[in-house]
């Protein structure tokens, strides 16, 4: 079983949309969690960090629930520019940063 | 500021052939990571770097080696390239005073080994 787990989609949907992305991780000693954004053969890029209370910032909206390991993005109104692969990290305790990505979600928006 | 930079970006191998993919940050970051991706799966980690002269072994490390001579440079090699080899390669760096989920990818290096 992998250890952080995504829907690969992809989510095709129109312009002004919501959508939503879930993910699950396996281990309960996962620290702190994040998303990425990744534009098609293009390096990660942070996008945010998920707090426990749940955080937004602007369109984006994320939230954890550690009872069941598991991590959501929110996108509302969607944009073209929004279209990407999407990647939910984890990240352990320990000496260099420890992180796991989940393989992405892939978002298509179109007009 | 060029950030984390990766030479070669393209390079195609024969099978049993070597090469070097240098990563070099003018970030003053003391982590450095190289990953691979892998079409289906996430970001795997091969070897890792805490500091100049320190090297580790990631997830997947057989096949490969690095070295961190400097600290602004992270060498991968691959002694005798393999088809399952073939990949997208990303070099990662961060911050150790600051440990965070923010790691600063370069631009990635296409390997495809024939």
């Amino acid at each position: 079983r992998k250890e952080v787990e995504q829907d690969p989609g992809p989510f095709n949907v129109p312009e002004g949309a919501t959508v939503a992305f879930n993910c699950t991780y396996s281990n309960s000693a996962s620290q702190s969690f994040f998303w990425y954004r990744q534009d098609c053969r293009k390096e990660p890029k942070l996008l945010m960090s998920v707090y426990s209370s749940g955080n937004e910032d602007g369109r984006f909206t994320a939230q954890l629930n550690r009872a069941s390991q598991y991590i959501s993005l929110l996108i509302r109104d969607s944009k073209l520019s929004d279209s990407a692969t999407y990647l939910c990290v984890v990240r352990f305790s320990g000496g260099y940063n420890k992180l796991i990505f989940g393989a992405g979600t892939r978002l298509a928006v179109h007009p | 500021n060029a950030g984390v930079t990766q030479t070669p970006k393209f390079r195609v191998l024969k099978t049993g052939q070597s090469m070097t993919l240098l990563c070099a940050q003018d970030m003053n970051h003391e982590y450095m990571y190289w990953y691979r991706q892998d079409p289906g799966m996430g970001l795997r980690l091969i070897h890792y770097s805490v500091g100049e002269g320190t090297t580790a072994k990631g997830e997947v490390p057989d096949g490969y080696n690095v070295s961190r001579l400097k600290k602004q440079n992270f060498l991968l090699g691959l002694e005798s390239a393999a088809p399952s080899q073939t990949s997208v390669y990303f070099c990662a760096t961060t911050r150790a005073d600051r440990v965070t989920g923010e790691l600063f990818f370069g631009e990635g290096s296409r390997l495809t080994v024939l």
